[in-house]
């Protein structure tokens, strides 16, 4: 069974960089598949950040591309977020998800989602 | 454009039949998925590639897609269908992919 768990800060400071790992475990993130992360601010949508290869393929929601990395660790079966210069607009619940997707099909779903992290941006 | 549009709110009588409509220009060209989310708790994928159940998933949830539009269907809704209900595709433009959430449609169950 593929499992996905988010760990990083609860609270962040305005301006600071929000850092999110999420450990994968059931299913070897080299063995295909994309992973990414999105986010859900209070009483709000979903959001989409960002979504990676373990080639290092990336694609990025463009609104947010100027701060947003994210990074694969394949030896700890873990990806990676960051995001800098948060504000209190960022607080929201973060989620990872397994990604379905492959360039030059119409399909696009996420399978296994992590429970969430929730980030407070606050001084 | 580049983005999904669901009606916010939507109810249905217990036992009854009700549809969630998505609208958006990349329906056109990529399969919709559908994600189901209660109260709290993650998203729960419930349809996908626009007509697909995932192993688990009830088979009163149905999924359709037409042109601009992609649709879930519950017939014979339960109590515990109450939830918010969002819809995905992909999109591609000059920038790269990326994935498009439409806003959410909250189902009440009567």
């Amino acid at each position: 069974q593929v499992q996905l768990q988010e760990t990083g800060p609860g609270l962040v400071k305005p301006s600071e960089t929000l850092s999110l790992t999420c450990s994968v475990s059931g299913y070897s993130i080299t063995s295909g598949y994309f992973w990414a992360w999105i986010r859900q601010s209070p009483g709000k949508g979903l959001e989409w950040i960002a979504s990676i290869y373990h080639n290092d393929d990336t694609h990025y929601n463009p609104s947010l591309k100027s701060r947003v990395t994210i990074s694969v660790d394949t030896s700890n079966n873990q990806f990676s977020l960051k995001l800098n210069s948060v504000t209190a607009a960022d607080s929201a619940v973060y989620y990872c998800a397994r990604y379905d997707f492959w360039s030059g099909a119409e399909r696009s779903f996420f399978d296994y989602w992590g429970q969430g992290t929730l980030v407070t941006v606050s001084s | 454009s580049s983005e999904l549009t669901q009606d916010p709110a939507v109810s249905v009588a217990l036992g009854q039949t009700v549809r969630i409509t998505c609208q958006g220009d990349s329906l056109r060209s990529y399969y919709a998925s559908w994600y189901q989310q209660k109260s709290g708790q993650a998203p729960v994928l419930v349809i996908y590639d626009k007509d697909k159940r995932p192993s688990g998933i009830p088979d009163r949830f149905s999924g359709s897609s037409s042109g601009n539009t992609a649709s879930v269907t519950i017939t014979g809704a339960q109590a515990e269908d109450e939830a918010d209900y969002y819809c995905e595709s992909r999109s591609r433009d000059s920038s790269g992919n990326h994935v498009l959430f439409g806003g959410g449609t909250k189902l009440t169950v009567l």
